[in-house]
């Protein structure tokens, strides 16, 4: 079974460019989030989508913006970027409404130059 | 509001003797609270979890952690250090949202590092 995959693995994008990061979760999980994590730092919740819809929101503008198609992979989407949107961005699924384990997918590397 | 404190950035150990990662949580009800492990470009890893069940913890390679409510602690524990275990550490506390599953709050990690 593979958990969760993200692609690419690494990114390097130029300021005010848009960029699109994508998720499969593990299978049969529904739900994805979305964390982003900057050197040296903690992740931070970005988001999460359940249903195809966005369900939860962390405190990022609305550069940031995400979709979940109906096999409940995910897409997450940068635009206007910033240097300071260099990051990992990290994708973690998990199943259902209880208190669950997240996964966590080894990240995509993104690089704004 | 929901957070953790990681009370310590850097942490260094020998090889064969006890670790302590301590963790602080603040929460205005009883918490879910997680350790992740994070080791050099691999992804995060649960070690493992409370949820309100034994206030002792056990969970992979040999971590624990006992959650104490009178100290709003969570701190992570192993009795004999190893190698393979340097890696950045995070401790993590869950926050609810209408039933769904729950977004996670993250520290700010603490990096260990074992010594031969």
């Amino acid at each position: 079974d593979a958990g969760v995959t993200q692609s690419p693995t690494h990114l390097i994008k130029t300021r005010g460019q848009q960029v699109t990061l994508r998720c499969s979760p593990k299978s049969g999980h529904d739900t994805v989030s979305w964390y982003q994590q900057a050197l040296g730092q903690g992740p931070q919740f970005i988001f999460q989508y359940y249903e195809e819809e966005e369900r939860q929101r962390g405190n990022f503008p609305d550069r940031f913006s995400g979709h979940q198609f109906p096999n409940y992979s995910s897409e997450l989407n940068v635009n206007a970027l910033l240097l300071g949107d260099s990051a990992l961005y990290l994708c973690a699924s998990s199943w259902g409404t209880a208190e669950t384990e997240a996964f966590f997918g080894q990240g995509t590397r993104l690089t704004v130059v | 509001a929901q957070s953790v404190t990681q009370l310590d950035s850097h942490v260094s150990v020998s090889e064969g003797t006890p670790v302590l990662l301590r963790c602080n949580y603040s929460s205005s009800y009883s918490p879910s609270l997680f350790w992740y492990v994070q080791h050099p470009n691999k992804g995060l890893q649960l070690l493992l979890k409370y949820t309100s069940a034994a206030t002792l913890v056990k969970g992979i390679n040999g971590f624990e952690a006992e959650f104490k409510k009178s100290e709003t602690s969570f701190h992570l524990t192993k009795p004999s250090a190893h190698m393979s275990d340097a890696a950045e550490y995070f401790c993590v506390v869950s926050v609810g949202y209408g039933g769904a599953t729950n977004k996670l709050i993250f520290g700010t990690g603490t990096l260990l590092a074992v010594q031969p």
